[in-house]
């Protein structure tokens, strides 16, 4: 069965620093993809940045980048810079590329940017 | 206009209750999710529909009912609705299986 696993309920860092927040998977499969989508408090969910696992290279998105890990099914997310807008829910997903659709999000990590 | 709408955005109803949320989208994607989210326990899949014709069950479906009513909607239904079924109920779209989901504003749903 897949899981994700979030291991931080809560975070918080100051505004301008750098932010790094934790996520593994579990899964069988070669071939998927992952995600982190962020839910500010007006509840809208956005996708912050995907991650396909057959490239190596991480993705990036100007000031958000990923850490991803195969072989250790980990894939971390680093805010730079962060900014008081940042302060949200962030959820970690994985996203199988069989046959069988299934999509499991983690359990989410608050992150809460102070002034 | 938002790509993807629910209605309502909040509810409030009695246990017993028949419910229906509705979702809409004008993204042009065959591909439709309701998901429900709870405090601690992130996003759930409920049901999912990879066309007019395709509706599959996810990880939760005891309980609940859909419809998808043409490729632009797709409907939860609770048909008798019971207090453990108060959460937040997301609606998703995406282009095909491997794309992201573009996602409702969610209709929160209490039932007393």
């Amino acid at each position: 069965a897949q899981t994700v696993t979030q291991s931080q309920p809560e975070m918080s860092v100051q505004e301008a620093e750098t932010v790094t927040l934790s996520c593994t998977y579990d899964t069988s499969e070669n071939n998927y993809y992952l995600f982190w989508y962020k839910q500010p408090p007006s509840r809208q969910m956005i996708l912050v940045i995907r991650q396909e696992a057959y490239k190596q290279q991480n993705a990036t998105e100007n000031r958000f980048s990923v850490n991803f890990q195969k072989a250790a099914k980990s894939f971390s997310l680093k805010i730079s810079d962060s900014q008081l807008g940042d302060t949200a829910m962030y959820f970690c997903a994985h996203h199988s590329g069989g046959s069988n659709y299934k999509l499991t999000f983690g359990k989410g990590t608050l992150l809460t940017v102070n002034p | 206009d938002a790509d993807v709408t629910q209605t309502p955005r909040n509810r409030i109803t009695k246990t017993g209750k028949r419910i229906m949320l509705e979702c809409s989208q004008t993204k042009g994607h065959d591909r439709m999710y309701w998901y429900r989210q709870d405090p601690g326990l992130g996003l759930r899949l409920i049901y999912y529909s990879f066309d007019v014709k395709d509706i599959n069950k996810g990880e939760i479906s005891d309980g609940y009912s859909v419809s998808r009513q043409a490729q632009a909607k797709f409907s939860l239904s609770l048909e008798s609705a019971i207090p453990n079924q108060t959460a937040l109920y997301f609606c998703a779209t995406s282009e095909s299986r491997d794309d992201e989901q573009f996602f409702g504003p969610g209709t929160r749903l209490t039932v007393l």
